[in-house]
């Protein structure tokens, strides 16, 4: 696709529940990566993956968050047991390659998830 | 530990008067500086990657330079459009070449 392509772009979810939210990274891109951004917050960054594998998950924040890659493209982000300290805007990433200098990372534009 | 510092957090400026955003950061080993605009409700949008001091990179009204402590984005007779939140982030060898490390931003707003 032209662009990064998340869904859903909001979710409302209580206490509880397991969400899943979806990442369509720009098409040829090999590496894809997970943020998470709070109010007033800066993007904190949560999972890398360089094709099917996650080399890096340094920063999920507890075991309750997971996710996959599939095919080279598409990604879930899985939340179980939501918290409301898991509000926040999840945005996901992607950029041609993984483990570069300088390599441009282009943005979705987020999954706004509000535990209630 | 690795940081990165905008300031200010917040700034308005009357359209057409020029200033400047700074980004302060402590890395080990830096790959590249990135700046990024936001808009409410959107997510990040590429504007600039800096890779050594004493690069500088243009785009209409905005410009990047980089120091070994710090990157200024300067912005040249604002328009209300321009209005976004601005982010820096590193790249770094200790935070992996595999993702960003992210400032708070500064929010910009542009009074017509």
């Amino acid at each position: 696709g032209a662009g990064v392509s998340q869904s859903p772009s909001n979710k409302v979810t209580e206490k509880g529940k397991d969400v899943e939210l979806r990442c369509d990274p720009i098409s040829g891109h090999t590496a894809l990566y997970w943020y998470r951004q709070s109010l007033g917050q800066g993007l904190e960054f949560l999972i890398y993956f360089q094709g099917n594998s996650a080399p890096d998950k340094s920063g999920l924040p507890s075991d309750r968050f997971s996710a996959e890659r599939t095919g080279g493209s598409v990604s879930t982000l899985t939340i179980q047991r939501t918290q409301q300290e898991d509000s926040a805007v999840y945005l996901c990433a992607s950029s041609l390659v993984g483990g570069a200098s300088g390599n441009t990372i282009y943005f979705g534009e987020g999954s706004w998830l509000t535990v209630v | 530990e690795d940081q990165v510092t905008q300031s200010p957090e917040a700034l308005r400026l009357q359209e057409g008067e020029s200033s400047s955003l700074n980004c302060s950061y402590t890395v080990s080993g830096l790959r590249g500086l990135f700046w990024y605009r936001q808009d409410p409700g959107k997510g990040p949008e590429f504007l600039f990657t800096l890779y050594s001091a004493g690069e500088e990179k243009e785009k209409e009204r905005l410009k990047a330079t980089l120091t070994k402590k710090e990157s200024f984005l300067h912005i040249t007779a604002p328009k209300p459009e321009d209005s976004a939140t601005y982010l820096c982030a590193v790249q770094a060898e200790q935070t992996g070449a595999n993702n960003l490390f992210f400032g708070t931003g500064t929010r910009l707003t542009v009074i017509p």
